[in-house]
């Protein structure tokens, strides 16, 4: 089976840094990405880790760790704007060269001021 | 920029209608998906096809088809639509045959079924 698991909401106060988890059982792994979603709005790509570490890109830094099964996804200076909801996707193996990706419930972060 | 154009915004149809939703894409992606997002559930793969004609089931295909003619070009379509079908589809495309790569997003379908 395929499972992604993510807390549900959380909330943080503006300049603060969060951390949102994901943990991961899945069959067959090719890949972890990370989408930020405003409300009514489509998904929209914010990180990619294929390999273990620290990917840093500005304000915001996933990390992956393939044996643990787990990624998190770090936001730093936080920002009004950055409330949205975040959503792990897991890229799993169909079949020779054929992949998806597995999207976990979402984690909605609401920044106060 | 990418654009990932999705035919309607908003939907309502009745029990047993049959629905067509289009979604085209205008950066020659190979694959293609169709999602569904209801709350609790996050977004759920129903259908994706990675070249012209090819289609794949995804985890939830039951009460859906898809049609691929064209490269641009991937419709999701309930045969008889019913209640439970009531959702917001989105719509993706991405780079490479097969294997996904990045994601982009049409502007999604709430389709209501009374």
């Amino acid at each position: 089976g395929q499972n992604i698991d993510q807390p549900t909401e959380m909330t943080a106060t503006e300049g603060a840094i969060v951390q949102i988890n994901c943990t991961y059982q899945t069959s067959g792994f090719n890949g972890l990405f990370w989408y930020q979603q405003h409300a009514g709005e489509a998904p929209t790509f914010l990180s990619y880790n294929v390999l273990d570490g620290l990917e840093e890109k500005g304000r915001f830094s996933s990390f992956l760790s393939r044996s643990k099964g787990y990624s998190y996804l770090l936001l730093k200076e936080l920002q009004m704007k950055d409330s949205a909801s975040y959503l792990c996707a897991v890229r799993v193996p169909v079949r020779y060269n054929t992949d998806k990706l597995i999207f976990g419930t979402g984690t909605r972060l609401q920044v106060f001021p | 920029d990418v654009k990932v154009t999705q035919s309607s915004r908003y939907l309502v149809k009745r029990t047993g209608e049959k629905v067509f939703l289009e979604c085209v894409q205008d950066m020659d992606h190979e694959n293609m998906f169709w999602y569904r997002q209801d709350p609790g559930l996050g977004l759920r793969l129903i259908y994706f096809s990675y070249d012209v004609k090819m289609k794949e089931k995804g985890d939830i295909p039951e009460g859906y088809s898809v049609s691929r003619e064209k490269k641009e070009r991937f419709s999701l379509i309930l045969e008889s639509a019913s209640t439970n079908q009531t959702s917001m589809y989105l719509c993706a495309s991405s780079l490479g045959t097969g294997r996904t790569g990045e994601l982009f997003f049409g502007e999604g379908s709430r389709l209501t079924v009374l």
